[in-house]
């Protein structure tokens, strides 16, 4: 399918070393945060989430950093690999939105070299 | 499926015809939601279904825009005399419930107007 996100910035990373994606976002009253990833011609995967009680929380290979002084978010993806190279999404939701609607961010784009 | 669908996955229209997006999600999920992705960007809200209650609309971007859902099942969006700004891909999405569950995404489908 079409590539999303053409013009996006970009992280270029070696084979096994790791990876941070950032993400700034502006609302305080945020206070649910999700990363997907997104592969070229299909929907954004749910990668981890975190809410705002915390700050930090980890899975496999993935973990989140939320700084809510500074409205900041991390993925940190350890010794990555060729299936990770995709789009990855932030996204939130505000304490006042009522139905979970999320707010996305730009995206960005993570090229892993062999 | 196990997954989210969404049909046709691609869809090619001439500007001011009418078309019709497909969504189903996934079975016993009650909240559906539809966002659409225009290239190099990040995902848009445009409506949100919860149960048996009135939609959220509050992100259609005009009343060209509109969508149905049929209990909790697959939901039609429609979009009437298309429009070249409309070519985007148009993702779906579903969640158990509404409040700060995770939304499970569809490939999309990409609309091209010309």
């Amino acid at each position: 399918g079409e590539s999303v996100g053409l013009h996006l910035p970009t992280l270029s990373v070696q084979e096994g070393d790791n990876s941070i994606i950032n993400c700034a976002y502006s609302n305080s009253a945020s206070d649910y945060f999700i990363w997907y990833k997104q592969e070229s011609g299909k929907g954004p995967q749910f990668i981890i989430d975190i809410r705002s009680n915390m700050d930090k929380r980890q899975g496999q290979r993935v973990t989140v950093l939320l700084n809510k002084t500074v409205k900041h978010l991390s993925l940190q993806i350890a010794a990555t690999q060729p299936g990770d190279s995709a789009v990855y999404f932030c996204a939130e939701k505000s304490r006042y939105n009522a139905g979970n609607m999320l707010t996305f961010g730009g995206g960005t784009r993570l090229m892993v070299k062999p | 499926g196990a997954g989210v669908s969404q049909s046709p996955s691609n869809k090619v229209t001439e500007k001011g015809k009418d078309v019709e997006l497909r969504c189903d999600p996934i079975s016993g999920h009650t909240a559906l939601y539809w966002y659409r992705q225009r290239l190099g960007q990040g995902l848009e809200f445009l409506i949100y279904f919860q149960g048996n209650s009135a939609p959220d609309k509050s992100g259609l971007p005009s009343d060209r825009f509109s969508a149905e859902r049929t209990g909790e099942s697959v939901s039609t969006l429609t979009i009437q005399r298309t429009q070249q700004e409309d070519s985007a891909v148009y993702l779906c999405a579903s969640s158990f419930f509404a409040d700060t569950d995770t939304q499970y995404f569809g490939p999309g489908t990409r609309l091209t107007v010309l």
